[in-house]
């Protein structure tokens, strides 16, 4: 089945600890993207990636970081620096970055700081 | 830059009742809306979208929505709303700014509760 793989559901993290999100995708998608949801939010932009090897900031890239080495693959990574990481993120993806094209999601990753 | 307002946080209606979910958008450009729908612990799921062809769009799930270019609005709608409709409702409109790359806006979210 084609579709977008979001791993672990469930992660820990602990103070001043890094943690990586995974997201692959099979739907040979150009685009992937990764919104942060916290109640009463809706979602907000970190990153985005229209090709392999490019990605540009979102509206709140700060204390986040991702690669894009394969066109399936578009890991987050959680820093030390995000001072309020608790939230559910989403992994997303675009048959191509232009307009008028639904992204597709995955089901999501809930962090939580202990 | 684009942006979307969802009016109403929570809506409340019987099982059977009509359901309308409010989405207003601000678009310097003909926009791209959307609606995705959202169980617990889930993503999102489209449920219809709008890209400049019909003003009234039918979506899966017996959901549709009408593009109202004087009203800047995108309403979604359902006559008959079901038990199984309990979730929360994301409207969003996409913006390319200036790279023409696309990203998808999102509004705050509508939580449909439904009651027997």
């Amino acid at each position: 089945d084609g579709g977008i793989t979001q791993s672990p559901k469930y992660l820990f993290r602990k103070e001043g600890q890094n943690v990586t999100l995974s997201c692959e995708q099979n739907l040979n998608h150009d685009a992937m993207y990764w919104y942060r949801q916290d109640p009463g939010q809706g979602l907000r932009l970190i990153y985005y990636s229209q090709i392999v090897n490019d990605f540009q900031k979102g509206d709140i890239a700060e204390g986040y970081s991702v690669s894009r080495e394969k066109k399936e693959s578009f890991p987050l990574t959680v820093t030390s620096a995000q001072k309020n990481p608790t939230a559910f993120y989403l992994c997303a993806s675009s048959p191509y970055p232009d307009r008028g094209y639904e992204a597709f999601f995955g089901q999501g990753t809930r962090l939580t700081v202990v | 830059a684009q942006s979307v307002t969802q009016l109403g946080s929570h809506v409340s209606v019987s099982e059977g009742a009509l359901v309308l979910l409010r989405c207003n958008y601000s678009s310097s450009v003909p926009p791209y809306l959307f609606w995705y729908v959202q169980y617990p612990n889930q993503g999102l799921q489209l449920l219809l979208k709008y890209t400049s062809a019909a003003t009234l769009v039918k979506g899966i799930n017996g959901f549709e929505a009408e593009f109202k270019k004087s009203e800047t609005s995108f309403h979604l709608t359902k006559p008959s709303a079901h038990m199984s409709d309990a979730a929360e409702y994301f409207c969003a409109v996409s913006d390319a700014g200036g790279t023409g790359f696309q990203k998808l806006v999102f509004g705050t979210g509508t939580r449909l509760l439904v009651s027997p």
